[in-house]
């Protein structure tokens, strides 16, 4: 079964640096790239980038470049999303996903983890 | 930035009727056409894809159309559990892959 999980809900102060992470099982972590996407408070879904693990290169969603750091150890099929300096505003909810392989290139998420929950707060 | 307007924003409707929700892309997005479920505290899950490929599991009553702007999402025979907040999403053009801002379907 394939599966994405995630590590726990955090709660940082404004300025704090912080890396979450996705653990990709049941599948071959190096076949398929991995997306994340954030959900505000009450809001929708936003595409924030994804990365390839075979090579770790990433693309970012213009709103989010400059703002979060997304890598991958593809050695423990893990792929991380990082700030250097959390604001109030980066308080949401981050799903990171797998990204299918049918479409030759980028597509669809056909799996996506349980979420991890960033709260950032004075 | 390719813009992706769901409507309508809430649907309410009967148990054992029909639900139609509507994706429209800001310009052609071929068949790269996405629908998500999220049900209140989960991750949301694939339904559609290809806009019209059903995702494996999902039930026969959820069926998806449309090609390049104008997209649908049909649910029939609706059910409690069908309760949720669908949302599209483009895989045309990137970055980013945009989503709609999602319609919330309420079972009345």
């Amino acid at each position: 079964e394939v599966q994405l999980v995630q590590s726990g809900a955090e709660v940082k102060k404004p300025g704090e640096s912080l890396t979450i992470s996705c653990q990709g099982s049941g599948y071959t972590f190096t076949s398929n790239y991995i997306t994340w996407v954030r959900q505000m408070p009450g809001k929708g879904l936003e595409w924030l980038g994804r990365i390839d693990p075979r090579d770790s290169y990433v693309a970012y969603s213009p709103s989010f470049q400059g703002h979060v750091t997304v890598s991958a150890d593809k050695s423990i099929s893990t792929a991380y999303l990082q700030w250097s300096s959390l604001k109030a505003s980066d308080t949401a909810v981050y799903y990171c996903t797998r990204v299918a392989t049918d479409c030759g290139g980028d597509c669809y998420s056909s799996s996506w983890g349980q979420g991890t929950l960033v709260t950032v707060s004075s | 930035e390719l813009v992706m307007t769901q409507s309508p924003a809430i649907l309410s409707v009967s148990p054992g009727e029909r639900a139609t929700l509507s994706c429209r892309a800001s310009w052609s997005v071929n068949s790269n056409l996405a629908w998500y479920q999220q049900k209140p505290g989960q991750a949301p899950r694939l339904l559609i894809y290809g806009a019209s490929a059903r995702a494996t599991g999902v039930p026969a009553r959820f069926s998806g159309s449309g090609f390049g702007t104008d997209f649908t999402l049909t649910i029939g025979s609706l059910q409690s559990e069908d309760s949720a907040v669908y949302y599209c999403q483009q895989y045309n053009m990137w970055p980013p892959y945009t989503f709609g801002q999602g319609t919330k379907l309420e079972i009345k």
